[in-house]
């Protein structure tokens, strides 16, 4: 049983465009953290989120915990080539460090 | 720079073979994690290690596979006998167990023929 959905699962912009990344479930996380994964290599580490509502921003990245901590945004402004990659959600909802990832979302962006 | 180190990096092994993968966390990490990744199934949680100690191996196939510490800076993953449905990309990440922050490594890529 699949507790995250990412949608889109594909995304396919030029360089310059805006998107969002949602990340959807009907549990209630602890935290919930945005993993952004380049071919061949680990998942790094972008944000964790621990309080509805909560708005982070990491330069052209803006993360957003929803209100009642089951779902969560991914904005990016502008984006590069750079930001190509699969992008995974992943949530904890017993607040012990055990993540569940989400299914993913593959961006290319193109020069 | 500290990181987490896999090895190895890639396993080519025919069915029935036992496979046995390394991860060495970083340094002073006391909490490690066993993932696997597949494009059906994405990224699923194998095990997790806090202070050397299985707390949860729920996520993997109790038959077939084992995860131990021999000591803090070794996690192995063990797979025996092996078989297709196990070819993968099979990660290991590590963290301070105070903070979210969980370190993956390359990754060790398994085909099981």
């Amino acid at each position: 049983t699949q507790l995250l959905e990412q949608s889109p699962q594909f995304l396919s912009i030029q360089e310059g465009e805006n998107l969002t990344v949602y990340c959807n479930s009907s549990s209630v996380f602890s935290s919930l953290q945005w993993y952004r994964q380049e071919p061949g290599e680990g998942p790094v580490l972008l944000v964790t989120v621990v309080t509805g509502g909560e708005v982070k921003k990491l330069k052209r990245l803006t993360f957003q915990f929803g209100d009642a901590r089951k779902d969560s945004s991914l904005h990016i402004t502008a984006a590069q080539p750079g930001d190509t990659g699969l992008y995974l959600c992943a949530g904890d909802t017993s607040g012990t460090y055990k993540y569940i990832f989400g299914t993913g979302t593959r961006l290319k962006v193109l020069a | 720079d500290a990181r987490v180190t896999q090895t190895p990096r890639h396993k080519v092994t025919e069915m029935g073979q036992e496979v046995t993968m390394r991860c060495q966390p970083i340094l002073g990490h006391n909490t490690v994690f066993w993932y696997r990744q597949t494009m059906m199934q994405g990224l699923e949680l194998l095990a997790y290690f806090r202070n050397r100690a299985p707390l949860d191996d729920s996520g993997m196939p109790k038959d077939r596979f084992s995860a131990e510490m021999p000591d803090a800076t070794l996690a192995t993953l063990k797979i025996q006998p092996s078989e297709p449905r196990d070819s993968a990309v099979y990660f290991c990440a590590s963290g301070d167990g105070r903070s979210y922050e969980q370190y993956f490594g390359p990754g060790t890529r398994l085909t099981v023929t």
